[in-house]
């Protein structure tokens, strides 16, 4: 099935240091959301975003929905040590019945 | 509110063996979903239902079959277990846009 293209796979970094990761599609969608996962448990929603060029901001984090409705980014200010997990994209296109999801990148945060 | 809730927490079965899957949400969601997650796949769609009474096929359907007999519960039946079916499988409900996920069940079929 269709799939995100979520990018980085994985990232690296040290305490304090700001993230971004970004996700592309080949299709326009019409919604934008970002969960994290943390181990052992389900995604959990940090942001969603419904509007081309919509910036909203959940405490540290911020996204974006593109304004060609074809990507998306998500940024972490100031990592600390619980933003460690995975992070996925999602988006619906066409129909709505069904999200479509990036493959997540996996953030580790070294103290 | 409990949210998305989902039992069994973990489970191991043998190659053939039946079970089922409960997830339960008490936000009086419309729209229900079952996924399955293995390493580096992501989240794969297997069957959702936009209503009660009503299921459809996602990305992955072969091998299981639901039932959403009550608005509040959609249930996922694995009729002969394979050690493919090896998984983590979450359950979501669905409100405007977004999906809100249940714990999760972790499966192994041996």
């Amino acid at each position: 099935g269709q799939q995100l293209n979520q990018s980085p796979q994985s990232m690296f970094i040290q305490e304090g240091e700001d993230v971004s990761m970004n996700c592309t599609s080949s299709s326009i969608f019409n919604t934008w959301l970002w969960y994290k996962q943390d181990p052992g448990e389900g995604p959990v929603l940090l942001i969603a975003l419904y509007k081309a060029g919509e910036l909203t901001s959940n405490g540290r984090l911020t996204a974006q929905f593109g304004i060609t409705r074809k990507d998306s980014f998500l940024n972490i200010s100031a990592s600390i040590p619980s933003d460690v997990g995975i992070y996925f994209c999602a988006g619906h296109a066409g129909n709505n019945r069904k999200l479509i999801w990036g493959l997540g990148t996996s953030l580790a945060v070294n103290p | 509110n409990a949210g998305v809730t989902q039992t069994p927490k973990f489970r191991v079965l043998k190659t053939g063996q039946s079970m089922t899957l409960l997830c339960a949400q008490d936000m009086n969601h419309e729209y229900m979903y079952w996924y399955r997650q293995d390493p580096g796949m992501g989240l794969r769609l297997i069957h959702y239902s936009v209503g009660e009474g009503t299921t459809a096929k996602g990305e992955v359907p072969d091998g299981y079959n639901v039932s959403r007999l009550k608005k509040q519960n959609f249930l996922l039946g694995l009729e002969s277990a394979a050690p493919s079916q090896t998984s983590v499988y979450f359950c979501a409900s669905r409100s405007s846009g977004e999906q809100f996920f249940g714990p999760g069940t972790r499966l192994t079929v041996l």
